[in-house]
């Protein structure tokens, strides 16, 4: 049964176009988080949410930002989609701060 | 600053032997966790062992064991009987802040590779 439902797992965008990425979560866990990963790398943190409270990475470009209007859902926008923003993005939950994190499978992004 | 280092970018194992993946970090903080995730090729991440730093026994999971050194800040991985199906990338984790912030510091991960 999955637990962190991200959509889709795979999206094209023209470049410039914006898109937006959703992630869901039946878990009710306070925090969610959104990562940035790139061919054979670490997942970057681009932000994450405790209940409400957003929390921006101080290196995530002004070109991401995010939405949380419940504790079951959160989305990743991307205003203006680059060549360089072609990665896989992951979600992740926790049941609290510096816990251990569900990861979703994943959406990855291609930008024409 | 808090760091992860994996110094091993791959490995490779025959089928039904057993490996070791290393992992060194840095921290200032005395009470934290530790984790070990496995991404398979395409596929979701997902926690394979996890270990809190004030316990001495070190954690199993199955045919996965780490190797927790806390003064040396170490925490390796011990795959048991290794089987096809743990070819993935292996990140080794822990949250910058000890226990109470959210980041998820990340090593750069190895690559295994199980051969039949």
């Amino acid at each position: 049964d999955a637990m962190v439902i991200q959509n889709p797992r795979y999206q094209v965008t023209q470049f410039g176009k914006p898109v937006t990425l959703s992630c869901s979560q039946t878990l009710n866990h306070n925090v969610m988080y959104w990562y940035q990963q790139k061919s054979s790398q670490a997942p970057k943190l681009l932000f994450h949410y405790y209940d409400k409270d957003f929390n921006n990475e101080a290196d995530t470009p002004d070109n991401f930002q995010s939405r949380r209007p419940n504790t079951s859902f959160c989305f990743l926008d991307i205003r203006s989609p680059g060549l360089g923003d072609a990665a896989m993005y992951l979600c992740a939950t926790s049941i609290r701060q510096g816990y251990f994190q569900y990861f979703g499978a994943g959406t990855r992004l291609s930008v024409l | 600053a808090q760091t992860v280092t994996q110094s091993q970018p791959e490995m490779s194992v025959q089928e039904a032997e057993t490996v070791t993946l290393s992992c060194t970090y840095d921290t200032s903080e005395n009470n934290y966790y530790l984790f070990w995730y496995k991404q398979p090729p395409s596929r979701q991440m997902i926690l394979v062992i996890r270990q809190e730093a004030y316990k001495q026994q070190n954690a199993t999971e199955n045919r996965f064991s780490v190797n927790f050194q806390k003064a040396a800040k170490s925490f390796s991985l011990k795959i048991s009987d290794s089987q096809l199906g743990d070819t993935a990338m292996y990140f080794c984790a822990f949250p910058a802040g000890g226990t109470s912030y959210g980041k998820l510091t990340f090593g750069q991960g190895t690559i295994l590779t199980v051969h039949p």
